[in-house]
């Protein structure tokens, strides 16, 4: 499979409870992006890696939200003592310079 | 300010019949657009891009026309198909992209 890889596809927790997102990039490509997407809305930046670098994270990013990319390849998106409001669809992308995206189908989470 | 919004939220459409979605945005700076397709439980699908030297680009099935001076991006989709229901997003790129809210296309039998 040579796309975007986003695991779970679905994650149902309590309020309070920490999660953990993990995406697999296109292997050639060296930028990985995170969104969110709540019904209705088009997707919401959130923070972008070049290689293991963090270059920019979105005022949408809590403290509560933490991602990373240690070895520039698969990156992970923790969120702690989740919301409510934290229910909604995280989408991951990966590029190579000058060339498109590739989103993954994305993971729900339900906050209940 | 950086937005990119979308004039309908929904779009009914008969199928064969051509389909025109559009789409303002506000950032005068902006040199890239793109229409990116969305169907249920996936993630955003790239279907046709431009860049702001040009006013018109064809794909398969597929128009976008670039309005520079009311800042107007459209997408024609000719002969619309089942196929075709989705939500259409315009989004605008620099380092990353930004999404408006996204069109509803319903195809009518």
């Amino acid at each position: 499979d040579t796309g975007v890889s986003q695991d779970p596809r679905h994650k149902i927790t309590k309020r309070g409870q920490n999660v953990t997102f993990r995406c697999d990039p296109i292997s050639e490509h060296n930028r990985l992006y995170w969104y969110r997407q709540t019904l209705g809305q088009g997707p919401e930046f959130l923070t972008y890696f070049q290689n293991e670098a963090q270059l920019e994270k979105s005022r949408l990013l809590s403290d509560r939200f933490s991602a990373e990319r240690p070895k520039g390849s698969f990156s992970t998106l923790e969120i702690q003592r989740t919301e409510q409001g934290d229910s909604a669809m995280y989408l991951c992308a990966s590029r190579a310079a000058g060339d498109g995206y590739t989103f993954g189908s994305g993971t729900r989470l339900t906050v209940v | 300010g950086e937005s990119v919004g979308l004039h309908l939220p929904t779009l009914s459409v008969q199928e064969g019949d051509n389909s025109i979605i559009n789409c303002a945005y506000s950032n005068s700076a902006s040199d890239y657009f793109i229409w990116y397709k969305q169907e249920s439980g996936k993630g955003p699908q790239f279907i046709i891009d431009i860049r702001s030297n040009m006013d018109k680009r064809q794909g398969q099935r597929v128009t976008v026309l670039l309005n520079k001076t009311v800042k107007h991006l459209s997408l024609q989709i000719a002969a619309t198909q089942p196929g075709d229901s989705a939500v259409y997003f315009c989004a605008e790129r620099d380092d990353k992209i930004i999404f408006g809210k996204g069109t509803r296309l319903h195809i009518l039998p």
